[in-house]
């Protein structure tokens, strides 16, 4: 059974703050995604990343950017933390075969205060 | 561009009732469609994909590229089903997904 875990449930940072969001799959899976989730807005892809050192944005990168060091490691990280940017981030990951279905994480409930 | 509609927001039927949850969705190539579930406090979970054409939990969703729809479909609910459904579209070759933005359906005892 395929495995995301996010290393935070829960987050609480303050305005300016640099915060790092991290996620590992034990699929060795290429591809990783993070998104926020936000009520009335559904999930939005803020990142992916299709092979190490690889990232391409997505429909709101804007304030975030990402690592992928490891394949099986992918971070998000806020550069300035703002209070706009509290929300639920989910991270995913999927194989590379055709009709691959996501499989994401339990998330990551970050606060910036 | 690709988009993702789910007109409801929320859907609330009695237990026994059909239930029909709506996604509609606009791309000009041939799309790859998905139903994802999110029961309370657990994580978000594939529930169908078209090109499986099988039926999960009861569930079905059927592709209709003539309506451009993709809805999920239950003929009698129950309570286990109340959680939040989220249609989600993936171009083709692409690695990513469009989401809609989500309805959650509650069911009534």
């Amino acid at each position: 059974d395929v495995k995301v875990t996010q290393s935070s449930r829960y987050l609480v940072k303050r305005t300016g703050e640099k915060v790092f969001l991290e996620c590992v799959q034990d699929m060795d899976h290429e591809n990783m995604f993070w998104y926020r989730q936000d009520p009335g807005l559904g999930l939005r892809l803020i990142y992916f990343s299709y092979d190490v050192k690889m990232k391409e944005k997505g429909d709101i990168p804007e304030g975030y950017s990402v690592s992928r060091e490891k394949k099986e490691r992918f971070s998000l990280i806020l550069e300035s933390a703002s209070t706009n940017q509290t929300s639920m981030y989910l991270c995913a990951s999927s194989g590379i075969e055709a009709h691959q279905p996501q499989h994401f994480g339990d998330g990551t409930r970050l606060s910036i205060l | 561009a690709q988009r993702v509609t789910q007109p409801e927001k929320l859907l609330s039927v009695f237990k026994g009732a059909p239930v029909e949850l709506k996604c509609n969705y606009s791309y000009s190539g041939s799309p790859e469609l998905f139903w994802y579930v999110q029961y309370s406090r657990q994580r978000l979970q594939l529930l169908l994909r078209h090109i499986s054409r099988e039926s999960i939990k009861g569930f079905t969703a059927d592709l209709n590229k003539g309506e451009t729809s993709f809805h999920l479909k239950k003929p009698f609910a129950q309570e286990e089903d109340s959680a939040m459904y989220y249609c989600a579209l993936r171009k083709g070759g692409a690695n990513n997904l469009f989401f809609g933005t989500g309805t959650r359906l509650t069911v009534i005892p």
